[in-house]
């Protein structure tokens, strides 16, 4: 059983570029969430998505960024025209249920550097 | 603003020593958790206690929860050098997906 997925491992991107960044989560979970890490820093909560559908997007910029959970396919984190404040680590996590006081499965991320 | 702080911010021990880290925190809570972070890989959960929970044990990990405080603490015993990495504790106000996360303490296990 594999765990959360995320594809790519790293990621360089030119300022202006977009970046999508992709999450599979583990069998059986449909609900998907995406944080950031800053350099030196804890995760921020950024978007929290079910199966085509966006539950919370409170903790996402309100411009550029934009996040999606298809019936099929991996959830998508996508980043228009990327600027050098957007590097970072991106984790996506998944839970199989609304009950959420299991504690959550993490991907191993996707680290954004943008040049 | 981060709800969760972790103390120390680093912290090195010699292999076989118990490590312990602490985090507080500000508003209640339903649950707090503790995570692990090798680095440049992913979060691995280690363990939740609950706001009704004093103390919790998993392995050589023990947790402590301290309500009336808002503090926590992360106790290693037996520290290995597998055990190097950076921990997290997570606070979940209301039961539902937004953790709140601390910066981390790192922790340095010497062979």
């Amino acid at each position: 059983n594999a765990g959360v997925m995320q594809n790519p491992r790293h990621l360089v991107r030119r300022r202006g570029q977009e970046a999508r960044l992709r999450c599979s989560p583990m069998k059986g979970h449909s609900h998907v969430y995406w944080y950031r890490q800053l350099p030196e820093e804890g995760l921020k909560f950024m978007v929290y998505l079910q199966k085509e559908n966006i539950i919370d997007e409170s903790g996402m910029p309100k411009e550029r960024f934009s996040a999606e959970f298809p019936k099929e396919g991996p959830s998508i984190l996508r980043i228009q025209q990327v600027v050098r404040g957007d590097s970072a680590a991106y984790f996506c996590a998944s839970s199989p249920a609304v009950d959420h006081s299991y504690g959550y499965t993490f991907g191993s991320g996707t680290r954004l550097t943008v040049v | 603003s981060q709800q969760g702080e972790e103390d120390p911010q680093a912290l090195s021990i010699q292999e076989g020593e118990n490590a312990t880290m602490n985090c507080s925190y500000k508003t209640s809570i339903n649950n707090l958790q503790w995570y692990r972070q090798n680095s440049g890989r992913g979060l691995v959960h280690l363990i939740l206690i609950r706001s009704n929970e004093r103390e919790k044990h998993s392995g050589r990990l023990r947790v402590t929860l301290d309500t009336s405080k808002k503090s926590s603490s992360l106790l290693i015993t037996a520290s290995r050098a597998a055990d190097t990495a950076s921990y997290f504790c997570a606070t979940d106000p209301s039961n539902d997906y937004k953790l709140s996360f601390g910066a981390g303490t790192t922790v340095t296990v010497r062979a």
